[in-house]
């Protein structure tokens, strides 16, 4: 099946340390998304990227780092200069230029601890 | 940028029960997308509506997009319906299509 996978499910890091969450994609979506949720509020932008080996900084992207080697993956690192990281973090790819067609991967819940 | 508000903020059902969310949008849009979170988390677009209605099941919307405003309609409301409903804009340029989500509703439908 084709599809988003997120990896892990939830991760646990000391203050201090960077951490890289996972995002695979099998839909061959030119575009991927990184978007930051945090309780009861929307989903807010962190990185996307259009093509590979290339990536734009969203609403958010202090503290967080991209790369875009391979056009199924889009890998997400939190650094340390990140002051509040504790969320939920989701991916998205979306087909084509369209503006609809998104997919979105079951996130990654991280906590700081 | 655009600012999208969503009300009301959380909604408690009794299955069965029809419900309506609104979606307000500060600016123009291009296109308008409602989409369903399901209580582990995972988003699942409901529909794309620049303007109009669609209907797909018990769930139609509608967007009036002159008065800048969209509506998502739940009819005979089931336990599965709960979680959280977003709408989202793109920006009015394009910019990567990436979304400015609104803030949600959070649904609750009990037995």
């Amino acid at each position: 099946d084709g599809g988003i996978t997120q990896s892990p499910k939830y991760l646990f890091r000391k203050e201090g340390q960077n951490v890289t969450l996972s995002c695979e994609q099998n839909l061959n979506h030119d575009a991927m998304y990184w978007y930051r949720q945090d309780p009861g509020q929307g989903l807010r932008l962190i990185y996307y990227s259009q093509i590979v080996n290339d990536f734009q900084k969203g609403d958010i992207a202090e503290g967080y780092s991209v790369s875009r080697e391979k056009k199924e993956s889009f890998p997400l690192t939190v650094t340390s200069a990140q002051k509040n990281p504790t969320a939920f973090y989701l991916c998205a790819s979306r087909r084509g230029t369209a503006d609809y067609g998104y997919t979105f991967g079951s996130g990654t819940r991280l906590t700081v601890v | 940028g655009i600012q999208v508000e969503q009300s009301p903020p959380d909604l408690i059902l009794q299955e069965g029960a029809n419900s309506t969310l609104r979606c307000n949008f500060s600016d123009s849009v291009n296109n308008l997308q409602w989409f369903h979170q399901n209580p582990w988390g995972q988003l699942i677009n409901l529909f794309y509506i620049p303007s109009g209605t669609k209907q797909n099941g018990r769930l139609s919307a509608t967007t009036v997009a002159t008065e800048r405003y969209s509506l998502l309609y739940i009819s005979s409301s089931q336990t599965t319906d709960s979680g959280v409903y977003f709408c989202a804009v793109p920006p009015k340029g394009g910019g990567g299509n990436k979304l400015t989500f609104g803030t949600g509703t959070q649904l609750k439908v009990e037995l």
